[in-house]
């Protein structure tokens, strides 16, 4: 089945820089590779996804690029603000017609004001 | 358009005792997951349903667990004679239908965070 990983696990950064997070992948199969955002006390809530024929997709502040070939895919959020301080997690699955989402372990994110 | 409901939000269970936790899809979505979330440990698969059936259910244990998602009604996670090791977050996610090769993005809900005392 699929594997994902998630580094590094913590992650701190300074009010206005940039964070990037990796993930990656062990079923070449995977095609479809979502972002989820988890705030204390909330559920995980889609923030970017990225499928197989892009490279990289943008959506204000945070983007997503993908490397088929090493398996692996970041998070990009640049202006990093206080409120993106959250757990965050990578995910993937195929397009079988039962596949599931196999989640990391998630990243938790502290943006220093 | 209301999103994934999920209920209760806190569920306290004595040793032995069965819980059942509840979820409602978002409107016009047919496919229901479960995920387990431990401190440090990120989000386990549990089952997939659609529908009356249950199309993959390699993340539940073999003893105490069960789920269903009834033609009428919510989706069930029972677990019976709930021990400590249960204590967790237990997320119940949505998605519509697939098309093709697409894939959709979960929707989750809020979970319940079962303590058992």
């Amino acid at each position: 089945g699929e594997n994902v990983e998630q580094h590094p696990s913590t992650l701190s950064v300074q009010e206005g820089d940039s964070a990037v997070i990796k993930c990656t992948y062990s079923d070449s199969a995977s095609n479809y590779f979502p972002w989820y955002k988890q705030e204390l006390g909330k559920g995980p809530q889609l923030i970017i996804d990225i499928r197989s024929n892009v490279g990289e997709k943008k959506d204000q502040r945070i983007a997503v690029t993908l490397n088929k070939t090493a398996k692996h895919f970041s998070l990009h959020i640049t202006e990093t603000q206080p409120e993106d301080s959250a757990v965050y997690f990578c995910a993937a699955s195929s397009t079988g017609a039962n596949s599931k989402l196999t989640f990391g372990k998630g990243i938790t994110l502290s943006v220093r004001p | 358009n209301a999103g994934v409901m999920q209920n209760p939000r806190h569920l306290v269970r004595r040793r032995g005792q069965e819980a059942r936790l509840r979820c409602s899809p978002m409107k016009g979505h047919s496919h229901v997951y479960w995920y387990r979330q431990l401190p440090e440990e990120g989000l386990k698969f549990m089952v997939y349903l659609q529908k009356e059936n249950i199309i993959d259910e390699s993340g539940m244990p073999k003893e105490r667990f069960s789920a269903e998602f009834p033609k009428e009604g919510p989706s069930i996670l029972r677990i019976q004679q709930v021990v400590r090791g249960d204590s967790a977050a237990y997320f119940c996610a949505s998605s519509p239908a697939r098309s093709g090769w697409l894939n959709y993005g979960y929707t989750f809900g809020s979970g319940t965070r079962l303590t058992v005392v």
